[in-house]
């Protein structure tokens, strides 16, 4: 079936520091989404990508499509205490678009 | 924004016994809901997806009988975990989507976490 591995699994930044995550796949993906979750709580979208090659920015956070559509990018920049939590990219399964494969996730650890 | 909203947020019972958790769309008519399970550091795994007014589809391993999931109107799905043992102990997330085409930005409940002692 369809993996999404996402590396690293996990990460310990100083405050301030820019941050970058990235998540793999064996199949090719039409649709890329980035979701946070804090401890406790349920994934809230990031961002959402349409288009391989695609580059698209919510404030300190920028994703990219991979143009080869078997890969994205997760970039934040100037990080901050609440940035911790877990990262994972997710794509629409094959034969049920709305149903979605979530990655394995990234624990992001942010040290003040 | 869409909210949705999950009831109970925590529950603790005794092996063989029933409890059904709520998802409900606060504020949009959700005419697909879904529903998760995730272990302590892992991902999410899709369960089951709940569609208004027909029978819920089960991921490939989970038991439709034990794992119950009602769809009665267009704000509310259940998920009922019957005869709940330990290994059933786990954190249930549900969203929901409108079904607006292109958007895959459903969103997600707040979690239920299952304590089976």
């Amino acid at each position: 079936g369809q993996q999404l591995n996402q590396s690293p699994q996990s990460m310990f930044i100083q405050e301030g520091e820019d941050v970058s995550m990235n998540c793999t796949s064996s199949s090719i993906f039409n649709t890329w989404l980035w979701y946070k979750q804090d401890p406790g709580e349920g994934p809230v979208l990031l961002i959402a990508l349409y288009k391989a090659g695609e580059l698209t920015s919510n404030g300190r956070l920028t994703a990219q499509f991979g143009i080869t559509r078997k890969d994205s990018f997760l970039n934040i920049s100037a990080s901050i205490p609440s940035d911790v939590g877990i990262y994972f990219c997710a794509g629409p399964r094959s034969g049920g678009y709305q149903k979605v494969t979530f990655g394995t996730g990234t624990k992001l650890q942010v040290i003040p | 924004g869409a909210v949705v909203s999950q009831h109970p947020s925590w529950v603790i019972c005794k092996s063989g016994t029933s409890v059904k958790i709520e998802c409900r769309s606060l504020d949009f008519q959700a005419t697909t809901m879904f529903w998760y399970r995730q272990f302590p550091k892992q991902s999410l795994m899709l369960m089951a997806t709940s569609n208004e007014g027909s029978k819920a589809t089960y991921e490939q391993g989970v038991e439709k009988d034990k794992f119950l999931i009602n769809h009665a109107s267009l704000t509310l799905s259940t998920l009922t975990v019957t005869s709940a043992h330990p290994e059933d102990s786990s954190f249930y997330i549900c969203s929901a989507t409108g079904g607006l085409g292109h958007n895959y930005g459903y969103t997600f409940g707040s979690g239920t976490r299952l304590t089976v002692v």
